[in-house]
C-alpha cells in the first residue's frame, strides 16, 4: 500500500518564476492538505482540498494556489517566486476512515529559490 | 498564536521512558490534544490524540491532566529511532488544519 507520494523531490527555481508541485494521496484517502516548512520551523498550513474544492486556507498570499483532481491527487502552484518561498513543501492526506484527526504526510518537495 | 508550550529540547537514554510535557492552559472544551513527530528528512507522523481521557496505542501513551491544561506524551522504551522533533497540537474536530509550533527536539542517546 503506497503512502503519500510527492514529486519532484527537489527543485531549484529563480525569483519570479512559477512552480508546480504534485501529490498523490494514500490509497483510500480523499482529502489533501499542503504545508510549507521553512528551515528550523514547524510546518505551516497552506490549504486543504476536498471534493476538488479548497475547503480551508491558511495565511498565505494568492500567489499560492492549488487544485485537486477527480482521482484525489493534487497540485500546489506558486507564482512569482520569492527567495522566502524556499522551503520544504509537505503534502498530507486523510480519508473517511481516519477522519480529519490523522493526516499522513509525504516526504516533501525541497524548493530552493535563487 | 501559540496554543501550546513545549521545551525546546530534551535528552533521553535508550531503553528508558521518555516523558514529553506540553502546556495548553487556554485549551477549550472541544479541543483535542494531538501529538506528531518528525524524524529528520521525513514528513511528520501522527502519534496519538485525546480529549480528556488518557490514551494508549502501540507507539505511546498520552496523559492529560484533569483540568486539561497540560499533557505528557510517554514513549515507554525509547530507541535511537525515536530521535525526532515532537509536536504537541491542540485543535477542534472541525478544524481541518494542524497548527505546528516549534516542537521539542528529542535526542535518544545510547
Amino acid at each position: 500500500d503506497a503512502g503519500v507520494t510527492q514529486s519532484p523531490t527537489h527543485l531549484i527555481k529563480t525569483r519570479g518564476q512559477q512552480v508546480t508541485l504534485r501529490c498523490s494521496p494514500k490509497s483510500g484517502h480523499d482529502t489533501v492538505s499542503w504545508y510549507q516548512q521553512a528551515l528550523g520551523q514547524g510546518p505551516q498550513f497552506i490549504f486543504q482540498y476536498y471534493e476538488e474544492e479548497e475547503r480551508q486556507r491558511g495565511n498565505f498570499p494568492d500567489r499560492f494556489s492549488g487544485h485537486q483532481f477527480p482521482n484525489y491527487s493534487s497540485e500546489l502552484n506558486v507564482n512569482a517566486l520569492l527567495l522566502g518561498d524556499s522551503a520544504l513543501y509537505l503534502c498530507a492526506s486523510s480519508g473517511p476512515r481516519t477522519g480529519t484527526y490523522e493526516q499522513y504526510f509525504g516526504p516533501g518537495t525541497r524548493l530552493t529559490v535563487t | 498564536d501559540a496554543k501550546t508550550t513545549q521545551p525546546t529540547s530534551m535528552d533521553c537514554a535508550e531503553g528508558r521512558a521518555a516523558n514529553l510535557p506540553c502546556n495548553h492552559s487556554t485549551i477549550s472544551g472541544n479541543e483535542y490534544v494531538y501529538w506528531y513527530r518528525q524524524i529528520h528528512s521525513q514528513g511528520p507522523q501522527y502519534i496519538i490524540h485525546g480529549l480528556k481521557n488518557n490514551e494508549t496505542n502501540e507507539m505511546a501513551s498520552l496523559i492529560i491532566t484533569e483540568d486539561r491544561k497540560s499533557s505528557t506524551l510517554i514513549l515507554p522504551h525509547a530507541t535511537l529511532r525515536d530521535t525526532a522533533v515532537y509536536y504537541c497540537i491542540v485543535r477542534t474536530s472541525n478544524d481541518y488544519k494542524l497548527s505546528f509550533g516549534a516542537g521539542t527536539t528529542v535526542t535518544v542517546r545510547a
